[in-house]
């Protein structure tokens, strides 16, 4: 069965880090490119970064790049996603997604993570 | 404000024809990039709707639509269900951004 489980929300302060994991199982990491995308509370949905199957490349969106970054472990069948100097507009819950075709179609989600950054 | 606009909400009654529209630009729909549909219940994740345009994963009833037509998507539900009420968002890749965008997301309400 194709799972994705994500895991490491909080609440934090604003400035500080955490890293999100997305754990996989059910089919082979390498072969896909993965993405997060968020939600925040009672918001529409937004992507923030992908990275690809070989992971060398990544993409962000505007207003994480350079604070954000998305990584994998093929061999651990994790994806992970950093963040670090976190606003409040970070908050948001947090979901890892399967590309299927590495044209941007989210077959699979896991059921998110809910990141809240307040003081 | 999503790049890509969908009106916040649409209504109709059982058995009744739905579509909510996407508009975006040149950058993105109208760029030949494919638009895919999600369909979300509260309180869970997304599900995939409609892929590249116009096709239906396996297990989505053939209700669901999609089409495409320049700078412009829609989703049309016919045969309106009461289990069909939910929010759905658009998508697609845009190239100025290098990135995906979404819809800002529709609420449909089965009266």
């Amino acid at each position: 069965q194709v799972q994705l489980v994500e895991s490491g929300g909080g609440k934090v302060q604003p400035g500080t880090s955490l890293t999100l994991s997305c754990a996989v199982s059910g089919f082979t990491l390498s072969n896909n490119n993965l993405h997060w995308v968020r939600q925040a509370p009672g918001k529409g949905l937004e992507w923030v970064a992908v990275i690809s199957d070989d992971g060398i490349d990544e993409y962000y969106t505007d207003s994480v790049r350079g604070r954000f970054t998305i990584s994998r472990d093929n061999s651990t069948n994790t994806l992970y996603l950093h963040m670090s100097s976190l606003r409040a507009e970070d908050t948001a819950l947090y979901y890892c997604a399967r590309d299927v075709d590495d044209e941007g179609v989210f077959d699979v989600w896991g059921q998110g993570t809910t990141v809240t950054v307040s003081s | 404000q999503s790049v890509l606009t969908q009106p916040p909400s649409v209504s109709g009654a059982p058995g009744q024809r739905v579509t909510i529209s996407c508009t975006g630009s040149s950058s993105n729909i109208g760029a030949v990039f494919n638009v895919h549909w999600y369909q979300q219940f509260p309180g869970t994740a997304p599900k995939l709707l409609i892929f590249a345009n116009n096709n239906r994963p396996s297990g989505v009833p053939d209700r669901f639509s999609g089409s495409k037509s320049g700078t412009s998507a829609s989703l049309a539900i016919t045969g309106l269900q009461a289990e069909d009420e939910a929010d759905y968002y658009c998508q697609s890749l845009d190239s100025s951004l290098s990135g995906w965008v979404f819809g800002g997301g529709t609420k449909l309400t089965v009266l």
